[in-house]
């Protein structure tokens, strides 16, 4: 069963606008959250990531949200750039050397 | 510091064959896990090794498995190629089992299986 979703598929967003990529997960238990970069055929690259015991963490142009309540969480994207254009993976882990769950992924376009 | 290396990168072989792919870890990264891509099924968990021992492991069949050695480096083997096994292979360290937020992955191995 698909534990974390990404439910928009695609985003399109003007350059130096904020892009906001969303995630859901079912797992209470998760410690981690991360959020990946992708082109195709090669290697996800690690953004950002947040723990479960925090809210927000923010790394430059980057910020993830985590609402616990709602099991959600949310990559901001500011200003968004026409580089920025990949396909953004969210995954979430928990402790002790569990894998990875992916999301789907969501496909941002960033348009000049 | 150099980052996670696959090889090969690209690979072409055929239904029945066996494959061999490779991953050098980052230096210090002492766990590797390994993930398949395919359009249809996303990116999914194949198995970790951390100290040579094998941690975890995904809903694959037994053709696919995998060892590491005591420097690290890792390696995953799929006997009896599949059609269905054409896919981009991923490999992922991190400092240890525990790190959960460090996750790195390489430039992954590309495999077209006719």
């Amino acid at each position: 069963d698909q534990q974390v979703k990404q439910n928009s598929p695609s985003l399109s967003v003007q350059e130096g606008r904020i892009s906001i990529l969303n995630c859901d997960y079912t797992n209470s238990m998760f410690d981690y959250f991360l959020w990946y970069k992708k082109y195709p055929a090669e290697g996800p690259t690690f953004l950002i990531s947040i723990s479960s015991i925090k809210d927000k963490n923010e790394d430059g142009r980057f910020t993830v949200f985590l609402n616990k309540s709602a099991k959600h969480l949310s990559l901001h994207i500011v200003p968004s750039q026409p580089g920025d254009s990949a396909v953004y993976f969210c995954a979430a882990l928990r402790d002790s050397g569990y894998a990875l769950n992916f999301g789907k992924g969501t496909s941002l376009l960033v348009t000049p | 510091k150099a980052g996670v290396t696959q090889t090969p990168r690209y690979l072409i072989k055929t239904r029945g064959q066996q494959v061999t792919l490779s991953c050098s870890p980052i230096s210090g990264h002492r766990s590797v896990s390994w993930y398949q891509q395919t359009p249809g099924q996303g990116l999914q968990f194949l198995f970790e090794y951390f100290s040579e021992t094998q941690r975890n492991k995904g809903n694959f069949p037994g053709r696919f498995s995998g060892r590491q050695f005591s420097n690290s480096r890792s390696e995953m083997n799929v006997s009896t190629l599949e059609l269905g096994d054409s896919a981009l292979y991923l490999c992922a360290s991190r400092p240890s089992v525990t790190a959960g937020n460090t996750i790195y992955f390489g430039e992954g191995s590309w495999l077209t299986v006719v």
